[in-house]
């Protein structure tokens, strides 16, 4: 079973920043929090990981608790090509991937 | 530089037939794992494979094997099918390395009659 809980839809105005939670309270010291998504009809694209610091990159932004026990994906500026299913995964060592149902983001023009 | 490709990528099949997919990873990866997406459902890891051994598996049945060939491609083979098996069949490469991001390929829909 997937170890992070994440509410089953979200919705965004185009343009607007859009902050995605995620639950993790029972994450371990080796976990790493991944965020994946998954665009209509293709297969899970990486987005973003970390351990304990915040972290950005081109496509994101992930900010992670002090206590760890949950993180938030930053869309700074949502495209009507952002709209996907977006996955929270926790990793720790070559463990494979555990996903949920993630979230299905939905954004408006 | 290529990503990762599968083949086919759609197959219809009856029950009890057998069926082969297929997986090229990402230039410079040499782990791959094969996961199955139900209809409405996240995907489900299946196996990993490196180095040519299966290294981990999912709670799967026999019925699904696998292989990796030494220029790191692999195989996903699902015996005696049944109409559950229908779904999207997911392939992921990476480098093996500690929480070294996977890379998916576009997938193989399956459908069982």
């Amino acid at each position: 079973d997937a170890k992070t809980t994440q509410p089953n839809s979200m919705e965004s105005n185009e343009e607007e920043p859009v902050h995605l939670p995620c639950n993790h309270s029972t994450i371990s010291g080796t976990d790493y929090i991944h965020w994946y998504r998954q665009l209509p009809s293709q297969g899970p694209e990486y987005v973003i990981h970390g351990l304990t610091s915040n972290v950005n990159n081109r496509m994101a932004s992930l900010a992670i608790a002090e206590d760890r026990k949950s993180s938030t994906l930053i869309l700074h500026r949502a495209t009507l090509r952002d709209a996907a299913v977006y996955y929270c995964i926790l990793q720790s060592g070559n463990t494979p991937l555990v996903f949920g149902k993630g979230t299905r983001l939905s954004v408006i023009a | 530089d290529a990503g990762v490709t599968q083949s086919p990528t759609h197959l219809i099949k009856t029950r009890g037939q057998q069926v082969t997919l297929r997986c090229s990873p990402k230039s410079g990866h040499d782990t791959v794992s094969w996961y199955q997406q139900a209809l409405g459902q996240g995907p489900q890891f299946i196996f990993q494979y490196y180095e040519e051994e299966e290294r981990q598996r999912g709670n799967f049945p026999d019925r699904f094997s696998g292989h990796q060939f030494p220029n790191y491609s692999s195989e996903l083979n699902v015996n005696a099918l049944l109409l559950g098996d229908s779904a999207l069949y997911l392939c992921a490469s990476s480098s093996g390395l500690v929480g070294e991001t996977q890379y998916f390929g576009p997938g193989t829909r399956l459908l069982v009659l």
